[in-house]
């Protein structure tokens, strides 16, 4: 069964602070996507990135940036400068690419990151 | 990136009534399409699968006769809470995909039930 960790139910900065947030996963399957999302007050999912299990590449997007370490199953994202708009529940998810007919998408319980100003 | 519409985005209902959802894919067809819970400070919760033109596949837990899913076209799923309580009060986040693409997310429905 897939499984998705993210262990900072919390985290307080301030602004200007750079923040990682972690999340390690737990698969069976050699193929499979992981995403993170943002959810802000207003409750609507905002996609943020996907990267396949093949592509171990970091990736940088602005002030986002991502690692993925196969190795340790580990794919955490890091707000560098953060800002008080990036203030929301942030969460990590898995999706196996070829296990099912479904796809189901796993996610972690979430990381609150509050930045103050 | 593909639009997938709520409506409503909130409503409040009495106890003992039953409520609808609506989800819309606006722009593809969405042949899969999902139904998650979530409570406050939670994780999204997925309630149940549905593939247009099929029954939907509920996860473990979830009461399929008071969660009734319907979808019965490639752009509209809804979600009937039968017989609603309070303890039904909740997020609700549909999710829409083409085949085995990207899957899209809806704004989220607040149900509360007085």
């Amino acid at each position: 069964a897939q499984k998705v960790t993210q262990a900072q139910t919390e985290i307080s900065v301030v602004e200007k602070e750079d923040v990682t947030l972690d999340c390690v996963y737990e698969t069976r399957d050699t193929t499979y996507y992981l995403f993170w999302y943002k959810q802000p007050p207003s409750g609507e999912l905002v996609f943020l990135i996907r990267r396949n299990s093949f592509d171990e590449q970091n990736e940088i997007s602005g002030r986002y940036s991502w690692n993925f370490q196969k190795s340790t199953s580990s794919f955490n994202f890091t707000i560098t400068a953060s800002q008080v708009v990036d203030s929301a529940v942030y969460f990590c998810a898995l999706r196996e690419i070829f296990g099912g007919s479904n796809y189901k998408l796993t996610f972690g319980k979430g990381t609150l990151l509050t930045v103050n100003p | 990136g593909a639009v997938v519409s709520q409506h409503p985005s909130w409503v409040i209902c009495k106890s003992g009534t039953s409520v609808k959802i609506e989800c819309r894919s606006l722009d593809f067809q969405a042949t899969t399409m999902f139904w998650y819970r979530q409570f406050p400070k939670q994780s999204l919760m997925l309630m149940a699968t549905s593939n247009e033109g099929s029954k939907a596949t509920y996860e473990q837990g979830v009461e399929k006769d008071k969660f009734l899913i319907n979808h019965a076209s490639l752009t509209l799923s809804t979600l009937t809470v039968t017989s609603a309580h309070p303890e039904d009060s909740s997020f609700y986040i549909c999710s829409a995909r083409f085949l085995e693409y990207e899957q899209y997310f809806g704004p989220g429905t607040r149900l509360t039930v007085t």
